[in-house]
């Protein structure tokens, strides 16, 4: 059975930082891409940022770009996104999000975890 | 930027068949998915590359898409498909994953 869960969101300050986590299991993680997808309280979906299954390719909404990084780390299962200078704008609940392809740009998401809340705040 | 645009609720009878439209300029060119979400719920792949079904989503939905505009169509529409439905293309000019806003399907 395929899970995604994600981790290390909360409580922080404008302009600080915060590392969201996602632990895959039941597939081979290296095989995929993996992306990150928010979405504001009472809001829609609004996709963050993709990694191809090597990292070599990656990309980010132009709202985060210069701000966010996303990682990964194959031999422990794992996707990161690094969030820098916090903006209110920010908050929302973060989904890690597996598409069916090794490739970030075929974005088709069989898979969501459950998300895991970050509050900009002061 | 490209730009989705869903209408935002649509209702509709148990029973009827209910049309959810996504438009964006030439969406025909593209591959579009369409994802299900329910209140406090991940979102869940109902239809990908424009009107194929995943495994485990029944036959009442199907999707199609030309010229300027991508439907969801759910026939037969039953109280447990009440959620809210987003479209998605991946836009090849901006190499960015783009959401329509989002249609609140309200069963009556």
């Amino acid at each position: 059975e395929v899970q995604l869960v994600e981790s290390g969101g909360g409580l922080v300050q404008p302009g600080r930082s915060l590392r969201l986590s996602c632990a895959a299991s039941g597939f081979t993680f290296d095989d995929y891409a993996m992306h990150w997808v928010r979405q504001a309280p009472g809001k829609g979906l609004e996709w963050v940022s993709g990694i191809s299954w090597n990292s070599g390719s990656i990309g980010y909404a132009d709202s985060v770009k210069g701000r966010f990084t996303i990682s990964r780390d194959n031999a422990k299962n794992s996707l990161y996104l690094q969030m820098n200078s916090l903006r209110a704008e920010d908050t929302a609940l973060y989904y890690c999000a597996k598409p069916d392809s090794s490739s970030w740009d075929i974005p088709i998401f069989d898979y969501w975890g459950q998300g895991t809340l970050v509050t900009v705040s002061s | 930027s490209y730009v989705l645009t869903q209408p935002p609720s649509v209702s509709v009878a148990p029973g009827k068949t209910a049309r959810i439209t996504c438009g964006g300029n030439n969406i025909g060119s593209k591959s579009v998915h369409w994802y299900q979400q329910k209140p406090g719920q991940a979102p869940v792949l109902v239809i990908y590359y424009d009107s194929d079904r995943p495994s485990g989503i029944p036959e009442r939905f199907s999707g199609s898409n030309s010229g300027n505009t991508a439907t969801l169509t759910i026939s037969r529409v039953e109280a447990g498909d009440e959620a809210d439905y987003y479209c998605q293309v991946w836009d090849s000019s901006s190499d960015n994953v783009v959401f329509g806003g989002g249609t609140k399907l309200t069963v009556l």
